[in-house]
């Protein structure tokens, strides 16, 4: 069974901070997902990625497979990019998607 | 906007009672997953259908069941309905495993 860690649990941080989230994951997957849920529940897809880095806008996700780890990287971050991360993983022997237990993030103006 | 719609947004029965949740994939998409995500579990997954049978169960109960009609929405039903299935419960859809999941806004169900 895949086990996914975050950290850190909880992250406030000042406007315009550099950002960064760490995932780890214990067997080999298939892909890592990031995901961002806001104070309405809602869940959005940021990334999926299975090897090397993917950005979009001013976030970045990277993935090391030999190390198996994965991280989220937010530049500038913003008060709006308050929300919980979550990371999840696919493959690795189980259906569907095994989640960490998120990040709350808090980016003070 | 995901392009997944689940209904109802909210739903507030007693215990003992059974409910189903709707959830209505992407077009296109062949696969719908549901998940639990309750505060002290966090999320889980649950079952996943593709194009109409089942292919996967995770944590799910025997009192829940699912299933994905011909046209591809998904239903999950829940039965005797207890305190702790109160939770956000979610359906993703995607073309399989492998790809990107969008998620629907979820379904918050509320046990009293």
């Amino acid at each position: 069974k895949n086990e996914v860690e975050q950290s850190p649990q909880n992250l406030t941080a000042q406007e315009g901070e550099f950002i960064t989230i760490n995932c780890s994951y214990s067997v080999g997957i298939s892909a890592l997902h990031w995901l961002q849920q806001h104070p309405g529940g809602g869940i959005v897809s940021l990334f999926m990625l299975s090897s090397g880095k993917k950005k979009h806008g001013r976030l970045i996700a990277t993935i090391n497979i030999q190390e198996k780890h994965s991280s989220l990287h937010i530049t500038a971050s913003h008060p709006r990019d308050s929300a919980v991360y979550i990371c999840a993983a696919s493959g690795g022997g189980a259906d569907g998607l095994t989640f960490g237990k998120g990040t709350h993030l808090i980016i003070q103006p | 906007d995901s392009g997944v719609t689940q209904t109802p947004k909210h739903l507030i029965t007693a215990t003992g009672q059974r409910v189903t949740l709707r959830c209505s994939p992407r077009s296109g998409d062949l696969s719908v997953y549901w998940y639990q995500q309750s505060l002290d579990q966090g999320l889980q997954f649950l079952i996943q259908y593709y194009n109409g049978e089942e292919r996967a169960k995770g944590n799910i109960l025997e009192r829940f069941s699912a299933q994905q009609f011909p046209d591809l929405h998904s239903e999950l039903n829940l039965s005797s309905l207890e305190l702790g299935d109160s939770a956000l419960y979610f359906c993703a859809s995607g073309l399989s495993a492998n790809t990107e999941a969008f998620f629907g806004q979820g379904t918050r169900l509320t046990v009293v």
